[in-house]
């Protein structure tokens, strides 16, 4: 079985500040692992995913995230916070990278402070 | 915690025929729906928007007449595939918005296989 927890379920960050957004996992096979974002009345956007590749991903728009098969992780991070990041971000781990199941965390807002 | 329950999570159909996905929020409403398709290795497409007893908003390049939605309650939510065709094959999924809290949960997805 599938799962994702993340914590924090909203995060403030200043302008310029480091973000971090924590995601752990569950699986019983070796995950895929992603990170999505919706920004406001939009769907969601691929930033970034783990195949079993390199263990640290870069993303779109100076994200990336380090897989740690020890801590079952798969944080997402970006060293300077801007305004327009502000947005619902979302992990979700899969068997495959398509064609199955995939299961999501329930989110996280960020607000990113002036 | 809100759950989405998507249903069924693998259906194999012949080609011409019609399919019905359905999503449900078990314990919210919702009063919007998604509806994303993924192909394999690729990432999630958003299909279209979904408000409860309003037309769906199609993203554009999506066929509104093969992938009919219907959001007629706040907790029920259907994409029927219209005479599926194998290039329908694909991942389908869908996510609810809470009423209540904003907040967007996930199912777990449909399996689509056209033979």
């Amino acid at each position: 079985a599938q799962s994702v927890t993340q914590l924090g379920s909203h995060v403030s960050v200043s302008e310029g500040a480091l973000v971090l957004l924590r995601c752990n996992y569950s699986s019983s096979v070796p995950p895929y692992l992603f990170w999505y974002v919706q920004y406001p009345n939009q769907g969601l956007q691929l930033l970034l995913k783990y195949t079993s590749a390199a263990t640290l991903v870069k993303g779109i728009n100076g994200f990336e995230a380090e897989f740690k098969k020890s801590e079952t992780s798969f944080h997402l991070t970006k060293p300077s916070a801007h305004m327009s990041d502000a947005a619902e971000y979302f992990c979700a781990v899969s068997e495959s990278q398509g064609g199955s199941q995939f299961y999501f965390g329930t989110g996280t807002s960020l607000t990113v402070i002036p | 915690g809100a759950v989405v329950s998507q249903h069924p999570s693998r259906v194999i159909c012949k080609s011409g025929t019609s399919v019905k996905i359905e999503c449900r929020s078990l314990d919210f409403q919702a009063t919007t729906m998604f509806w994303y398709r993924q192909f394999p290795k690729q990432s999630l497409m958003l299909m279209a928007t979904s408000n409860e007893g309003s037309k769906a908003t199609y993203e554009q390049g999506v066929e509104k007449d093969k992938f009919l939605i219907n959001h007629a309650s706040l907790t029920l939510s259907t994409l029927t595939v219209t005479s599926a065709h194998p290039e329908d094959s694909s991942f389908y999924i869908c996510s609810a918005s809470d009423r209540a809290s904003g907040k967007l949960f996930f199912g777990s997805g449909t399996q689509l296989s056209v033979l």
